[in-house]
């Protein structure tokens, strides 16, 4: 089975609604990021999950909020996006955070995400 | 402060060329990872490979190279024989242990050409 899934591929919607984008690793990994991969900016880390705890919140804004249940499933909930949040949502995975970057991420095909 | 650079910005080749792409990663840590990542059309990040900055030994993997010389701040890519299948975006991706994450390059985007 595919180490990194994520779902939906594709999201369209409005400014009012709310949606969920959902990754699942598995690779048996201890860590889970979010990244934001827009068109005119490097890829970003948005947050980081070690363990099931947040260690990294990099100052994302309030209308997207992580959630990670287990090791295995890290979801990312939108409500009241802007267009300017449209961009492509990678999900990956690591065997746990940091340890000076001795641990690999894999990264899941991403959610392509259309705010209109 | 840590500044990853891939000067090239997009790269045009006809297949069987061999290319090379650039990576320039400027720190102050004397030890750290550095990772190469490919990104074809369909979006998923490959991971490619990981060097540990004491190992300055060349690397090579099938038609995949590369070069790393401390000296310099360069963690160089080659594809040798390339294929139209190595079209993608690659990206150079330091781990700043100061920083406690992977730095994505700007990338290089590759178009290899029957």
């Amino acid at each position: 089975e595919t180490g990194v899934t994520q779902t939906p591929r594709h999201l369209v919607m409005g400014m009012t609604n709310k949606k969920s984008l959902k990754c699942e690793q598995h690779l048996g990994h201890n860590a889970m990021y979010w990244y934001k991969q827009s068109a005119k900016k490097p890829l970003e880390l948005m947050f980081v999950y070690n363990f099931k705890e947040q260690t990294e919140n990099n100052s994302v804004p309030s209308r997207f909020s992580p959630e990670c249940p287990n090791s295995s499933h890290l979801f990312l909930h939108l409500h009241t996006l802007q267009p300017e949040d449209s961009a492509l949502y990678l999900c990956a995975s690591s065997q746990e955070e940091g340890t000076r970057g001795g641990n690999t991420q894999y990264f899941g095909p991403g959610t392509r995400l259309t705010v209109l | 402060a840590q500044k990853v650079t891939q000067a090239q910005t997009e790269i045009s080749v006809v297949e069987k060329e061999d290319v090379t792409l650039d990576c320039v990663y400027e720190t102050r840590d004397t030890t750290y990872y550095l990772f190469w990542y490919k990104q074809p059309p369909s979006g998923e990040l490959v991971f490619l490979i990981r060097r540990n900055s004491f190992d300055e030994q060349n690397e090579i993997s099938g038609r995949y190279s590369w070069n790393f010389q401390k000296s310099t701040s360069s963690f160089n890519f080659t594809i040798t024989a390339s294929q139209v299948v190595d079209s993608a975006v690659y990206f150079c991706a330091p781990f700043s242990g100061g920083y406690n994450k992977l730095i994505f390059g700007a990338g290089t985007r590759l178009a290899v050409h029957p």
